[in-house]
């Protein structure tokens, strides 16, 4: 069964720093490029960063760019998101989400069952 | 960046009926449109990609329509299981890869 499960989330401060992870099976990890979207409480869904099968290409929202990293450790089946100068508006359930083809510019087809990050001082 | 809209907003239907979601684009996707559903607590499900070409394991009752800016997701008759969350996205000309609001199903 391919599955996604992020972890990682919690409580920080404002300002603070926080790094998610996205554990991968069921798939060949290292063949599809993945996403990071996030949802605010009782709001709808932003799409946040992609990165490239190889994690040589990455994107990100004009909302978190130049504060958040997306990576990856394709020999730990493993999707990343550093999170820096955390403000109170990223406050979400962020989820991992896997393109359904093996490369960019196509649907989500498998979520994880996302992971809340709380930012408050 | 592209803009995506949904209406309506929420909606209140009985089991059994037939509904009609909308989802428009500010400039043309082509037919690079997906929905999803989401039930309270759990992530996004795929149900529609290509704007009309359900996903594995979703059933008849859901299609999908349009292209360019106008989309349509139809439920041919609701079941309990089908009040939720309806998001469309787009992912032509990202990033980034954007939403619409969502349309709610609420049983009247």
């Amino acid at each position: 069964e391919v599955q996604l499960l992020e972890s990682g989330g919690g409580l920080i401060q404002p300002g603070g720093s926080l790094r998610l992870s996205c554990a991968a099976s069921g798939f060949t990890f290292s063949s599809y490029a993945l996403n990071w979207v996030r949802q605010a409480p009782g709001k709808g869904l932003e799409w946040v960063s992609s990165i490239s099968a190889s994690g040589g290409n990455t994107y990100y929202a004009d909302s978190v760019k130049g504060r958040f990293t997306i990576s990856r450790d394709n020999s730990k089946n493993t999707l990343y998101l550093q999170m820096n100068s955390l403000r109170a508006e990223d406050t979400a359930v962020y989820f991992c989400a896997k393109f359904k083809g093996y490369k960019f510019g196509v649907d989500f087809d498998i979520w994880g069952q996302g992971t809340m990050v709380t930012v408050s001082s | 960046d592209i803009v995506m809209t949904q209406s309506p907003a929420t909606l209140s239907v009985s089991p059994g009926e037939r509904v009609t979601l909308s989802c428009r684009a500010s400039q043309s996707v082509s037919s690079e449109l997906a929905w999803y559903q989401q039930k309270p607590g759990q992530s996004p499900r795929l149900l529609i990609y290509g704007a009309s070409t359900r996903a594995t394991g979703i059933p008849a009752r859901f299609s999908g329509s349009g292209s360019g800016t106008e989309f349509t997701l139809t439920i041919s008759s609701l079941q309990s299981e089908d009040f939720a969350v309806y998001f469309c996205q787009h992912y032509n000309n990202w990033p980034p890869y954007t939403f619409g609001p969502g349309t709610k199903l609420e049983i009247k």
